[in-house]
């Protein structure tokens, strides 16, 4: 069974840069031809998605984040990661990494971001 | 504003059947599979619906899924009190080529 576990700071500074990992068990990033994405909910508020890796690299993003956002994908490490720049407190949300077409999600972490 | 429309809120008592809807446009729901996510309070999403009427292993029978041109719908039948929780559907917009959520219905079981 899939399982995927984000990690990274959950405290960002206004201006910075915000990065995560998704690091995934039980399957292999590699193989299968298979989407990885990354999902965001503030506090209260609705599902954003963010952006996707394939297995081979490519990448599609949320057009409102297109500039913001780089997803990155290493597959020696089975885990693919997350960076948004210039953050602002817009920013600060529970971020979720979320496989294919989001059948398995990883349990989400809050990122805060405050000076 | 989400890109697909959801009402904010439904209810219904135990044992009813109830809908929750979900409209989009020519370029996402029109074109594309629906899936729908089931999110209980403190917990990521889950998995409800996808391939717009398709229910993972596990989801019991009483939940359904159907789309008729730019809307579809999440049927709820027998609702039991754990059914309460907050409900998205989501598509791929082939105009925007993004992952598109609703906005979230928080079904309520009086």
């Amino acid at each position: 069974q899939v399982q995927l576990q984000e990690s990274g700071p959950g405290l960002v500074k206004p201006s910075q840069t915000l990065s995560l990992t998704c690091t995934v068990s039980g399957d292999s990033i590699s193989s299968g031809g298979q989407y990885w994405s990354w999902i965001r909910q503030p506090a209260g508020k609705g599902l954003e998605w963010i952006g996707r890796i394939y297995t081979t690299g490519s990448t599609n993003y949320n057009p409102s984040l297109n500039s913001r956002v780089t997803i990155s994908i290493d597959t020696s490490k089975n885990q693919f990661s997350l960076k948004v720049t210039s953050v602002t407190a817009a920013d600060t949300a529970v971020y979720y990494c979320a496989r294919a077409w989001f059948d398995s999600w990883g349990q989400g972490t809050l990122v805060t971001v405050s000076s | 504003q989400s890109v697909l429309t959801q009402p904010p809120s439904a209810s219904g008592t135990p044992g009813q059947r109830v809908t929750i809807s979900c409209s989009g446009s020519s370029s996402n729901i029109g074109s594309k599979d629906v899936s729908w996510y089931q999110q209980l309070p403190g917990a990521a999403p889950k998995l409800l619906m996808y391939s717009t009427s398709q229910r993972p292993s596990g989801v019991p029978d009483r939940f359904s899924g159907s789309k008729s041109g730019i809307s579809a719908s999440l049927a709820i039948s027998g609702l039991q009190s754990e059914d309460e929780a907050d409900y998205y559907c989501a598509a791929w917009d082939v105009s925007l080529s993004a992952w598109m959520f609703g906005g979230g219905t928080k079904l309520t079981v009086l």
